[in-house]
């Protein structure tokens, strides 16, 4: 079946530090890819998707790139900030499966001043 | 703007109590809505997603079931919880159809429910 494997945490990392979550997926057909963040207290919102092989997504100075070759989706960010302490969870939506996600186990990210 | 209400943001409830969770979706019609939980120390699980009035999925057997009483209303419900029951609680809403594999899905915030 599908699956999502994600980098174990916690992350820790000093402010400006250059980040890196790694990705995989198992899936069949053409899936669609998504970098989820969960701030304290929070529900989870999307940080960043891709929907077919090459493309990258990114935001708030997060990127992405999905590689069907390697099948990975790992988030990168150049210059970490506090603000960006949170959890971070890797998902897939395969085709044509009314959009349920199937998420990683999350990584938690803390950065410090 | 479409925006997801849930509640109640926490819960502790006592074993072999019966449980009600609601989540209603304002500013979309026919939305595909579902609920995940989160384990303590694990990942986010699909429970049930609904695509319309009174169609259920179930995606893994569990002490829970879930309705869909209205377009755009979506309740968890438990008659008897167990303690494997705790975790935190999400429901999340998408757009509606299944080739919607590509678009976003919005979440609530959230309930954390703690069976003792």
């Amino acid at each position: 079946g599908n699956s999502v494997t994600q980098m174990e945490g916690p992350v820790t990392l000093s402010e400006e530090a250059f980040l890196t979550i790694n990705c995989t997926y198992t899936a069949t057909g053409y899936p669609s890819l998504f970098w989820y963040v969960q701030y304290p207290g929070e529900g989870l919102q999307l940080l960043l998707k891709a929907t077919k092989a090459d493309d990258k997504g990114s935001n708030k100075g997060f990127e992405a790139t999905y590689r069907k070759e390697t099948t990975s989706f790992h988030l990168e960010k150049g210059s970490v900030q506090v603000s960006d302490s949170a959890v971070y969870f890797c998902a897939l939506s395969s085709s044509g499966g009314y959009n349920k996600l199937i998420f990683g186990a999350g990584t938690r990210l803390a950065v410090h001043p | 703007s479409q925006t997801i209400h849930q509640w109640p943001a926490t819960l502790v409830q006592p074993v072999g109590s019966p449980l009600s969770l609601e989540c209603t979706v304002e500013g979309t019609s026919n939305p595909n809505l579902y609920w995940y939980r989160q384990a303590a120390g694990r990942g986010l699980q699909l429970l049930f997603y609904s695509v319309g009035i009174g169609q259920i999925s179930s995606e893994v057997p569990q002490n829970l079931s879930a309705s869909r009483p209205q377009d755009r209303q979506f309740i968890l419900s438990s008659k008897k919880l167990l303690l494997s029951d705790s975790g935190f609680y999400l429901c999340a809403w998408s757009v509606r159809g299944r080739m919607t594999w590509n678009t976003e899905a919005f979440f609530g915030q959230g309930t954390r429910l703690t069976v003792v």
